[in-house]
C-alpha cells in the first residue's frame, strides 16, 4: 500500500494563477481532509469529506474549493492564488467509526506551495 | 469550539535523558481522543501516541508515554532515553469521539532538539 500520496510535492505560482492539488489514498478510507501548515500556527483544517460526493468547510476554507468525485481521491483547488496561500498543504484520511483504528488520521507527505 | 495549547515553542534535551512536553486543551465534550504527532525535518506527520479520554490508564508506546489529567485538561508527553532521531516538531491534537467528521484540532507545536 502506498498510503496517502500527494501531487505535486512543490509548486510555485504567480498571484492570480489557479492550480489543483491531488490527494490519493489506497486504504479505502471514507474520510479525507485538507490541512494547511503555516509557521507558528500548527495545522488548520481547510475542507474535509465524509464520503464520496460530499464535502464540508473546515476552519479556514476561504479561497479554496474541493471535490471528492471518487472515494480514493480528494482534490483541493485554488481558483486565484494569493500570497497569503503560501503554505505547506497536507492531506489526510481516516475510516469511520466501526472500523479498526477509526480515530487515526494518516497523512500524506505534504505539498509546499509558494505564491509570488 | 475546542482549543489546544502547547506553551513550549522550543525545548532541548541531551541524548539518553528524559524530556516532557506540555499540552493543555479546552473542551466541553466528555468523550474524545488526544494525540501526539511527530513531524521530523522530512515533514511527514507521524502518529506517536493516542489516548482515549474514557480510559484512566495512561497510554504508553515504547519510550513514549503520556500523563493524562482529564480534570485538569492536561495531556503531556514524556520521552525517555531520548535519541537523536527524536529531534522533530511535536504536535498535540484533539478529536471528538463519535462526532460526524473526526476532525483534528492541533496545537501550534513544540520544536524538540536532542543534542548529542
Amino acid at each position: 500500500n502506498a498510503g496517502v500520496t500527494q501531487t505535486p510535492k512543490f509548486r510555485v505560482l504567480k498571484t492570480g494563477q489557479s492550480m489543483t492539488l491531488l490527494c490519493a489514498q489506497d486504504m479505502n478510507h471514507e474520510y479525507m481532509y485538507w490541512y494547511r501548515q503555516d509557521p507558528g500556527m500548527g495545522l488548520r483544517l481547510i475542507h474535509y469529506s465524509v464520503g464520496e460526493g460530499t464535502t464540508a468547510k473546515g476552519e479556514v476554507p476561504d479561497g479554496y474549493n474541493v471535490s471528492r468525485l471518487k472515494k480514493q481521491n480528494f482534490l483541493l483547488g485554488l481558483e486565484s492564488a494569493a500570497p497569503s496561500q503560501t503554505s505547506v498543504y497536507f492531506c489526510a484520511s481516516s475510516s469511520p467509526e466501526g472500523a479498526p483504528r477509526t480515530d487515526t488520521q494518516y497523512f500524506g507527505p505534504g505539498t509546499r506551495l509558494t505564491v509570488l | 469550539a475546542q482549543t489546544v495549547t502547547q506553551s513550549q515553542p522550543e525545548m532541548s534535551v541531551q541524548e539518553a535523558e528524559t524530556v516532557t512536553l506540555s499540552c493543555t486543551y479546552d473542551t466541553s465534550e466528555n468523550n474524545y481522543y488526544l494525540f501526539w504527532y511527530k513531524q521530523p525535518p522530512s515533514r511527514q506527520m507521524i502518529l506517536v501516541i493516542r489516548q482515549e479520554a474514557y480510559k484512566q490508564q495512561n497510554a504508553t508506546e515504547n519510550r513514549f508515554s503520556v500523563n493524562f489529567q482529564k480534570a485538569a485538561k492536561s495531556f503531556s508527553l514524556k520521552i525517555s532515553d531520548s535519541q537523536l532521531g527524536d529531534t522533530a516538531m511535536y504536535f498535540c491534537a484533539f478529536m471528538i469521539r463519535g462526532g460526524s467528521n473526526y476532525k483534528l484540532t492541533f496545537g501550534k507545536g513544540t520544536l524538540l532538539t536532542v543534542n548529542p
